[in-house]
């Protein structure tokens, strides 16, 4: 199984909701990462999880909060997020931070809206 | 320090032709080097990478690129293009492990690749 699932796969809240984006890998691997992407740019990273400890923060602002239950399950919760935080949302694995290959595979992301 | 620059932010081609997809790296250290494609509303897929060893890397879907460290370039080419090419694709650069840190993944801006019946 080389795929990473990533739900929901659209999202629309207001700048007042809390909602959590979801990620699941099952290949074993010990290192997540969340993307931004706005349109027509390349994914910016925002965090960096390893063995399930957070490893990287991007200066990505508090109202993005993340979170590693265990190895194969990385969340995003969400709060108070502005209108400028539409985004495509994507999440990543690779096998580790120092893996010979540093290949990541890509979830097919959450289309975020904040109204 | 690292970055990648994609020359085009779009590119046409008819069906058939050649597709060449620019792209030039900086590093201060060996690099590793990625293309991946992006369909519409989907995330990114590995086309291929150069890590070490043969500098000509063969992908998926008929893709190949060369790297020339002379000329810091890690173009993507195909002898045909095929409507389902139509994509976005993104060059990556990142550094070879145990150069300390992370390794961070660097993203080019991507070119748009057009096919045309």
């Amino acid at each position: 199984d080389t795929e990473v699932t990533q739900t929901p796969k659209h999202l629309v809240m207001g700048m007042t909701n809390k909602k959590s984006l979801k990620c699941e890998q099952h290949m074993g691997h010990r290192a997540m990462y969340w993307y931004k992407q706005k349109a027509k740019k390349p994914p910016e990273l925002m965090f960096v999880y390893s063995y399930e400890k957070l490893s990287i923060n991007e200066s990505v602002p508090s109202r993005f909060s993340p979170e590693c239950p265990n190895s194969s399950l990385l969340n995003l919760h969400l709060h108070a997020l502005q209108p400028e935080d539409s985004a495509l949302y994507l999440c990543a694995s690779s096998q580790d931070l120092q893996g010979a290959y540093n290949e990541q595979f890509f979830g097919p992301g959450t289309r975020l809206t904040v109204l | 320090a690292q970055s990648v620059t994609q020359l085009g932010s779009h590119v046409s081609v008819s069906e058939g032709a050649l597709v060449l997809l620019r792209c030039n790296y900086s590093s201060s250290v060996p690099p590793y080097l990625f293309w991946y494609v992006q369909y519409p509303n989907q995330g990114l897929q590995l086309l291929l990478k150069y890590t070490t060893g043969a500098t000509l890397v063969k992908g998926i879907n008929g893709f190949e690129a060369e790297f020339k460290k002379s000329e810091t370039s890690f173009h993507l080419t195909k002898p045909s293009a095929h409507m389902s090419d139509a994509a976005e694709y993104f060059c990556a650069v990142s550094a070879r492990p145990g150069t300390g840190g992370y390794q961070k993944v660097t993203f080019g801006t991507g070119t748009k690749l057009q096919v045309i019946p």
